[in-house]
């Protein structure tokens, strides 16, 4: 079935340092993915995309990587702040712009 | 700025009561989502919009139904709220398929 799932539910790093939080998915079909931050009480907050025909997109202080081989999707924020800690969800997109989305993966940062 | 907002906020209600859920956009986007996001689920899809007229069901839509009148508008009828909807509700919206999905402030539902 399909699926999408991240590999760390919860990752604590140190303040500066960098984070990576990590996804698979399961549709060799999804052609665009999505990560998203949500911070508690609110909504999930834009981050960055990347469509199928790429493997990597950069954003400020984000970057994300696509590996179509193993299905796989990886975050990586830069110099982690104490503003980052949030909860993080990737999202593949399926059928027609609808999401499946991952579980979470909730980032904590240690001043 | 163009947004897309949630009202209300919280809200509790009785079990078997009916409860509307508004959602309301204004970037002009074709495409309208609801979920609901539990603990241990993530966001689950609950009913979407491809444009005026145009409803969908989710993944799970029981007991939850959606009309699409104008292009701003996208509210979630529970016909007969059950303890199990408790749950926080998001909106969300898109300008057309493979496109990002951007969502409001969420609903916060509590059904006692």
């Amino acid at each position: 079935g399909e699926s999408v799932g991240l590999h760390l539910p919860t990752l604590s790093v140190q303040e500066g340092d960098n984070s990576i939080i990590n996804c698979a998915y399961s549709n060799s079909a999804s052609d665009y993915f999505i990560w998203y931050k949500q911070e508690s009480g609110k909504g999930p907050q834009f981050i960055i995309d990347i469509r199928s025909n790429m493997d990597k997109r950069q954003g400020q202080r984000v970057t994300v990587l696509l590996n179509k081989t193993v299905k796989h999707l990886s975050l990586q924020i830069a110099a982690t702040q104490p503003g980052d800690s949030a909860v993080y969800f990737c999202a593949e997109n399926i059928r027609g712009g609808k999401l499946i989305f991952g579980q979470g993966t909730e980032l904590s940062v240690k001043p | 700025d163009a947004e897309i907002t949630q009202s209300p906020r919280h809200k509790i209600t009785e079990t078997g009561r009916q409860v509307t859920l508004a959602c309301h956009q204004t970037w002009n986007h074709n495409n309208m989502f609801w979920y609901r996001q539990d603990l241990g689920h993530g966001l689950r899809l609950i009913h979407y919009s491809y444009g005026v007229q145009d409803t969908n069901k989710g993944e799970v839509s029981d007991g939850y139904s959606v009309s699409r009148s104008n292009t701003e508008d996208l509210p979630l009828t529970l016909e007969s709220a059950a303890s199990s909807q408790t749950s926080v509700y998001f909106c969300a919206s898109s300008s057309g398929s493979a496109e990002t999905q951007y969502f409001g402030p969420g609903t916060r539902l509590l059904v006692l």
